[in-house]
């Protein structure tokens, strides 16, 4: 059955330190992935997105993710934190008709 | 160009009530989401269109909850009658045609049932 598991419920960076979030997904084919952010209060904004090509993807605000299809893994990864980047960070695995969305991982920020 | 917009923002209303919510999604964009975000569930996919016409409605939780897209332009969520256990926030997302999934968010309306 197709699934995304985002492991870490919850992450405390340090503002300047790197940050990897992981995502594991199980999906029948090779799935289109995402990753969003939500702000509180907001809707979720899209972060980057992998359909084919460089497993390495660039998206916004300086992220980036890696897609490893050996090990169905699809993190997202960041080398300085900022204060503002402090969100609810989901995953999301699949295509137009069939998306799952993973549980989401809340980063926070320290100064 | 304007992103997705939904009305109201937040809405409180007693048991029993109904409520409307309201999506307008990007121009030219051919998918419609809705869309349910709770603390104990997290995002679920109640509903879904495609050029107007409902595709997939197996998350809808029960006949209390309806969709309706009558145009390109706007789509509505329906609970009648509303109980406490649907407070939570429902967000509207579109596609464009061939994108392969990126879905564009609307701000949420967060619903509360007293």
């Amino acid at each position: 059955a197709q699934s995304v598991t985002q492991p870490d419920i919850h992450i405390t960076v340090s503002e300047g330190a790197s940050l990897e979030l992981r995502c594991n997904y199980s999906y029948g084919a090779t799935p289109y992935l995402f990753w969003y952010v939500q702000s509180p209060g907001q809707g979720l904004q899209l972060l980057l997105k992998y359909f084919s090509g460089d497993t390495l993807v660039q998206g916004i605000k300086g992220f980036e993710a890696e897609f490893k299809r050996s090990q169905s893994s699809f993190n997202l990864r960041k080398p300085s934190v900022h204060w503002s980047d402090a969100a609810e960070y989901f995953c999301a695995v699949g295509a137009i008709n069939d998306m799952r969305f993973g549980a989401g991982t809340r980063l926070t920020v320290k100064p | 160009d304007a992103g997705v917009i939904q009305s109201p923002r937040h809405e409180v209303t007693e048991m029993g009530q109904e409520v409307t919510l309201r999506c307008k999604p990007i121009s030219g964009h051919d998918y419609l989401f809705w869309y349910r975000q709770t603390m104990m569930r997290g995002l679920e996919l109640l509903i879904y269109f495609n050029n107007n016409v409902p595709i997939d409605d197996s998350g809808m939780p029960e006949d209390r909850f309806s969709a309706k897209m009558p145009n390109a332009s706007f789509s509505t969520l329906k609970i009648q009658p509303s109980e406490p256990r649907d407070s939570a926030v429902y967000f509207c997302a579109s596609s464009p045609p061939r994108d392969s999934g990126t879905q564009y968010f609307g701000p949420g309306t967060r619903l509360t049932v007293l």
